[in-house]
């Protein structure tokens, strides 16, 4: 069964770096998606991206987030500088259409384990 | 607040029993909604959906059943196994979101007793 998949797992940080997180979506979906976890919380969306935008973003994601697709296959996050805040677990999901047009459910990658230090 | 939460943050079964895993929504906008089923380690995993026009939906091993009166969700899992304990969330969307902007439940853990 076809997966999105993500690397790095974990990745190590100190404050004030910039860090990319990588994720391979489903390759016929079109719609992409970050969400992250902090450890023992909710999961909590950052955004939605499709046809080459930013179709939805939540508050979270401010200007030091970027997402990018750099080819046809990748999705990438970026954090321009890191805080000891942005610690948690970042999970890369994709959709084949939108809701509205059908039942279409998320599939979410492992995620990556960001630790800022 | 609008907000999707859970009744029991932790549920525990015999192995075999039947498991249900409740959900409160607060928001009448709110129209799909979804089960996921998170084990230690990976991202979360889709089980059943079910959008507001139904009020039930089967899968395998899985019912979610959709109260929309009461704003009340819930995933039953007939004859639960010991693969089945992970976290389980709830989630929603709302009709005003232009896209896939799901909101997540706290979760509740389901350990499965052999």
């Amino acid at each position: 069964e076809p997966e999105v998949t993500q690397t790095p797992s974990h990745q190590v940080t100190q404050m004030g770096q910039e860090v990319i997180l990588r994720c391979v979506p489903i390759s016929n979906h079109l719609y992409f998606y970050w969400y992250r976890q902090i450890l023992g919380q909710k999961v909590e969306f950052l955004v939605s991206f499709y046809n080459n935008e930013i179709s939805e973003k939540s508050e979270i994601f401010d200007d030091q987030f970027s997402v990018e697709r750099p080819d046809g296959s990748n999705f990438t996050l970026k954090i321009r500088s890191t805080k000891l805040e942005d610690s948690a677990m970042y999970f890369c999901a994709s959709s084949e259409s939108e809701w509205r047009s059908g039942n279409s459910p998320l599939h979410f990658g492992n995620g990556t384990r960001l630790t800022v230090t | 607040g609008e907000s999707v939460g859970l009744h029991l943050p932790t549920l525990s079964v015999q192995e075999g029993d039947n498991s249900i895993i409740n959900c409160a929504y607060s928001n009448s906008a709110s129209d799909y909604f979804i089960w996921y089923k998170q084990e230690s380690g990976k991202g979360p995993q889709f089980i059943i959906d079910i959008r507001s026009n139904m009020d039930k939906r089967q899968g395998q091993r899985v019912t979610v059943l959709l109260n929309k009166t009461v704003k009340h969700l819930s995933l039953q899992i007939a004859a639960t196994q010991p693969g089945d304990s992970a976290v389980y969330f709830c989630a929603e969307n709302r009709k005003n979101n232009a896209g896939n902007m799901l909101t997540f439940g706290g979760g509740t853990r389901l350990m499965v007793k052999p």
